[in-house]
Parts: C-alpha cells; structure tokens; sequence
C-alpha cells in the first residue's frame, strides 16, 4: 500500500506563527520522504527533503520532520509569510521507481 | 535544478479534435514525465517518457489517446487526441529523480 494521506485539506494561519502541515504514510520501504508546495496556474515546486535515516532536516523557515514509528511526516514553516499560501504535498514514489503519487495536499492560507 | 517550459500556456479546443503540448527542458534530462490535474483533483501521473524508448503508460491511460514523443534528452510532447470535455485538465511535464522539476503546465479547456 503506498497511499499517501494528507488528512486536512486547508489550514489557515496568521502571519508570524507556525504552519504545521501533516503526512501519513503506510509504506516503510522509502529511503526519502519529500515535500512540494504548488501555487494556483503553476507546476509543483519542490521545497525540502528528508532522508529515512533522519528524524529531521532544517533549510531556513523550513522544517521536516520525520517519525519513523508512527509512520508520519510533518512541515513546519516558521515564521509563517502571506507568500507561502499554496497547495502543500507530500508525494510518494511507487516502489522501486521516481513516479510519484500525489494526494490531494493541504491548502494553507497565510493571513496578514 | 531545471528551467522547464510548456507549449501552449493555455488552449481551448472542440470536441473530437486533437492538442499537441510541448515540453522543453534547458539541459539534457533522461527521465520525463507528464501529469494530469483535473478540476478539483490532484495530480496524476499520464506516462514516462524516457529518451531511447517507448513511454510507459500508467494504469487508465492509452498511447492511442495520449501518443507521447522523445526526440532528444531535452524536449517531449503529449498529444490529447479525439478530445472530451473530460479531458479539461492542466497538463504538466516533469523532469528528474528523487527531485523532480515541473513545468508550469498547460490549461485545456474542451467544449
């Protein structure tokens, strides 16, 4: 089973404070875990990544988390800007290959 | 990281006619691949389209309604072919592994 859940579809938080963004997954066997921010007219863009082998990994405001036992992966955006409103996903390949599944992603609007 | 452009930005076509979009990568790119967004939905992946080979189709797709090209290690085109309204979607291209680097899509609108 390599379903990717994203269990809320939007989250809105004020500028300045923390965007926590939540994934689940059910299959162990990914050696890398990545996050996409999309905005609306445009292609996914790529934003952090982290590697099975570690619980964390930090680039500027960006955070990813990553808790092996519980079978979840989280963004946390700190401090959170207007610009980062956008479609946040977390995309599974298939196994063995780079294509990837996409769920439906979580909407975060950044209020000013 | 790779600077990827589509052809059209945006088109609106009539039932039963066929769309070209193409797909241009600023390096040379083994692995491509083209997805689908469909109002409301998510991304899904069409095909991969490696140089040298026959694209690959993901489970629900055709080559006769989705026929893809690979001349060369930096450009790739999807033809939607015989076209539905169903098939109104953004239309994306994407390059890479791990990492991977999407264009900025093509909207088609089918009435």
């Amino acid at each position: 089973d390599q379903q990717v859940k994203q269990n809320s579809p939007s989250l809105s938080v004020q500028e300045g404070r923390i965007s926590i963004l939540n994934c689940d997954y059910t299959n162990s066997m990914f050696d890398y875990f990545l996050w996409y921010k999309k905005y609306p007219a445009e292609g996914p863009t790529f934003l952090i990544s982290i590697s099975s082998i570690k619980d964390k990994n930090e680039d500027g405001r960006f955070t990813v988390f990553l808790n092996k036992s519980a079978k979840h992966l989280s963004l946390h955006i700190v401090p959170s800007q207007p610009g980062d409103s956008a479609v946040y996903f977390c995309p599974r390949p298939t196994s063995g290959t780079y294509k990837y599944i996409f769920g439906t992603g979580t909407r975060l609007k950044v209020l000013a | 990281s790779a600077v990827i452009s589509q052809k059209p930005s945006r088109d609106i076509c009539q039932r039963g006619t066929s769309l070209t979009i193409q797909c241009q990568v600023d390096s040379q790119v083994t692995m491509m691949f083209w997805y689908r967004q469909q109002p409301g939905q998510s991304l899904t992946l069409i095909a991969t389209a490696n140089q040298g080979s026959e694209a690959t189709y993901e489970s629900g797709f055709v080559i006769d309604k989705f026929p893809i090209s690979r001349p060369n290690l930096t450009f790739s085109t999807l033809t939607v072919s015989n076209m539905s309204p169903e098939d109104s979607s953004i239309y994306l291209c994407s390059v890479g592994s791990r990492e991977q680097y999407f264009g900025p899509g093509t909207r088609l609108t089918v009435l």
